[in-house]
């Protein structure tokens, strides 16, 4: 059973406008939440994490934001570039037994046009 | 400082042949991890190793196994490959303050 998902494969997005990228998670233990980018033939690459004492983390031009009662988070890109095209990969930290595994979600192709 | 360095980019093999995927990270971390990447299925991993010495399977561990050789290298073995583990691989390791887990840039893996 799937413990992070990311519902959309992909999204296409103007550039210039904000990205919005969804991920759901079902376990309620989980408290960091990372967020990977990859583009093709590289391995991925860290982006942006946040701890569930927060609610949103800034990093320049990206912004995640957590709903622990939802059990929900999302990564605002603003303004998206074409260089940002790639695939996003949201992953949560285990708990217990795997502690510092990450559980990541079958990830979001973003495209943005020129 | 090259990170976390994986050999070889690209193979085939054939059915039930066998082979050794390396990395080595040279960021002094504990923690290393193999995944496997399938088009629509995201990373899965495979098994990691805590620490030097140790190693533990993860959600997908059947026809594999690793050595965690030193602190720098943790090698992944197919024994008689198949088929099905036709896969980009990845190799990473983790920042044990930030829990940041850094990728090698993978080893894309054709089993004919």
């Amino acid at each position: 059973d799937q413990q992070v998902k990311q519902n959309s494969p992909s999204l296409s997005v103007q550039e210039g406008r904000i990205s919005i990228l969804n991920c759901d998670y079902t376990n309620s233990m989980f408290d960091y939440f990372l967020w990977y980018k990859k583009y093709p033939a590289e391995g991925p690459t860290f982006l942006i994490s946040i701890s569930s004492i927060k609610d949103k983390n800034e990093d320049g031009r990206f912004t995640v934001f957590l709903n622990k009662s939802a059990k929900h988070l999302s990564l605002h890109i603003v303004p998206s570039q074409p260089g940002d095209s790639a695939v996003y990969f949201c992953a949560a930290l285990g708990y217990g037994g795997s502690q510092g595994n990450l559980i990541f979600g079958k990830g979001t192709k973003l495209s943005v046009k020129p | 400082n090259a990170g976390v360095t994986q050999t070889p980019k690209f193979q085939v093999l054939k059915t039930g042949q066998s082979m050794t995927l390396q990395c080595a990270q040279d960021m002094n971390h504990n923690s290393m991890y193999w995944y496997r990447q399938d088009p629509g299925m995201g990373l899965r991993l495979i098994y990691y190793s805590a620490s030097e010495g140790t190693t533990d399977k993860g959600e997908v561990p059947n026809g594999y196994n690793v050595s965690r050789l030193n602190k720098r290298e943790f090698s992944l073995r197919l024994e008689s490959a198949a088929p099905s583990q036709t896969s980009v691989y990845f190799c990473a390791s983790r920042d044990r303050v930030t829990y940041e887990q850094y990728f090698g840039p993978g080893t894309r893996l054709t089993v004919t």
